[in-house]
């Protein structure tokens, strides 16, 4: 069975620029929550998606949005990028919202410059 | 953003040693989660705990949920080189609407053959 996909894997990006991210859900999960990790540290919640809705949302500015599509998988979006977005976005799936597990994606590690 | 306290912050033990490994929270927790992560990939789920007291098995790992609901330890029994990796605790209440996971910075832990 196919875990959680990411893609791209790796993307060098200018500062200014915009991003989209992507993620493939485990089959038969409806949640997908964004995470980022910056080198040494712990991944930090940027948002949560059930059932196409936003269920939750970390600490992040504007800059950063996401969506859900009708087949469960997602995209996140960051707009006029800044050197300290450099870090690996990781993608969770989930059978629901508030479930006890989230399985991770590989993640895209995203080096902006 | 809100994360826990993870300690030691990193080990360098011999193979064939025990692990012990803690996490603690200023906030109550319903379900703790421990992780491991290896350069380049996204966090493997080990264990998960859902009550507090809980004391729960996974081959040579054994995590505990603590009692006072803020806090949680993972041991790691007769250590091998394939340990080698970054555990991270994460904390959730899950059963909101919300699911989001709230992450210690990470165990480095370094095993010498």
């Amino acid at each position: 069975d196919a875990g959680v996909t990411q893609s791209p894997t790796h993307l060098i990006k200018t500062r200014g620029q915009h991003v989209t991210l992507r993620c493939s859900p485990i089959s038969g999960h409806k949640s997908v929550s964004w995470y980022q990790q910056v080198l040494g540290q712990g991944p930090q919640f940027i948002f949560q998606y059930y059932e196409k809705e936003e269920r939750g949302r970390g600490n992040f500015p504007d800059r950063f949005s996401a969506r859900q599509f009708p087949n469960y998988s997602s995209e996140l979006n960051v707009n006029a990028l800044l050197l300290g977005d450099s870090a690996l976005y990781l993608c969770a799936s989930s059978w629901r919202t508030g479930t006890l597990e989230a399985f991770f994606g590989q993640g895209t590690r995203l080096t902006v410059v | 953003g809100q994360q826990l306290n993870q300690s030691p912050q990193s080990m360098f033990i011999q193979e064939g040693e025990d692990v012990s490994m803690n996490c603690t929270s200023s906030s109550i927790f319903n379900t703790w989660l421990w992780y491991k992560q290896d350069p380049g990939e996204g966090p493997v789920l080990l264990i998960a705990l859902y009550k507090a007291g809980e004391l729960t098995s996974n081959g040579r790992l054994t995590a505990q949920f603590g009692i006072t609901r803020k806090d949680s330890f993972l041991n790691i029994s007769a250590s091998i080189p394939s340990d080698v990796g970054i555990y991270f605790c994460a904390g959730m209440n899950y059963g909101g609407s919300q699911g989001n996971l709230i992450f210690g910075k990470g165990t480095k832990l370094s095993v010498k053959p």
